[in-house]
């Protein structure tokens, strides 16, 4: 079975362009959760999808962030325009059962 | 709110030596408590739970309780392998009872395990 796939693997932009980060969750499941890691600092929880709908987006910095989730399958994040303290890596999951979530390996972004 | 404080590596061990990773938080209600582990190139995979004060969580060798009285989940184990080489971090559920949404992770340890 595969796991969670993040696409890509690392991303180098400049400071106010827009890149999109890719979730490929788990075939199945409803639940899809992003979080974000700045370096030296905790794993933080931006937003929680259930299929389509975004359960709980408490988390998410401010407007320049944009989440998707097409027909409850792969989630997109998007982020315009990047700044520099956007830079950490993005960690997408997924879980069927709500409480024993998958996590996919992490996009690093570097905004320079 | 919600706050998760765990001793910061590297800890660097001996193969066969006892590991504690000390991991205490802050919390309303009753949260669940998770140990999650990330080893080199992949994604964090959970490791155990527990969701009720006395809860014992154990898998791979590992142990951990959850001490409401202390407010503590540390995580044990008995006789570490080079192969339990990774960065290990604890985490507690927004609500109590609660599932991966919204979790609070702690910073993360980094375990070094030498032949």
């Amino acid at each position: 079975e595969a796991g969670v796939t993040q696409f890509p693997s690392h991303s180098v932009i400049e400071k106010g362009q827009t890149v999109t980060l890719r979730c490929d969750p788990i075939s199945g499941h409803d639940n899809l959760y992003w979080y974000r890691r700045v370096m030296g600092k905790e794993i933080k929880f931006l937003l929680h999808f259930v299929k389509e709908s975004k359960q709980d987006e408490s988390g998410m910095p401010n407007n320049r962030f944009l989440a998707e989730r097409t027909g409850g399958t792969y989630s997109t994040l998007k982020v315009q325009p990047a700044e520099l303290e956007d830079s950490g890596v993005y960690f997408c999951a997924s879980s069927q059962s709500g409480w024993k979530a998958f996590f996919g390996q992490g996009t690093r972004l570097t905004v320079v | 709110g919600n706050s998760v404080t765990q001793m910061e590596g590297p800890v660097t061990l001996s193969e066969e030596a006892f590991l504690t990773i000390n991991c205490t938080y802050t919390a309303t209600g009753y949260p669940s408590l998770f140990w999650y582990v990330q080893y080199p190139g992949e994604g964090l995979q959970l490791l155990l739970k527990a969701t009720k004060a006395d809860d014992k969580g154990s898998n791979k060798g590992f142990e951990a309780t959850y001490r409401k009285e202390t407010t503590s989940f540390h995580l044990e184990k008995g006789s570490v392998q080079v192969s339990d080489s990774a960065v290990y971090f604890c985490a507690l559920s927004k609500v109590s009872g609660g599932g991966a949404d919204g979790l609070t992770f702690g910073k993360g340890t980094h375990l070094i395990i030498q032949p």
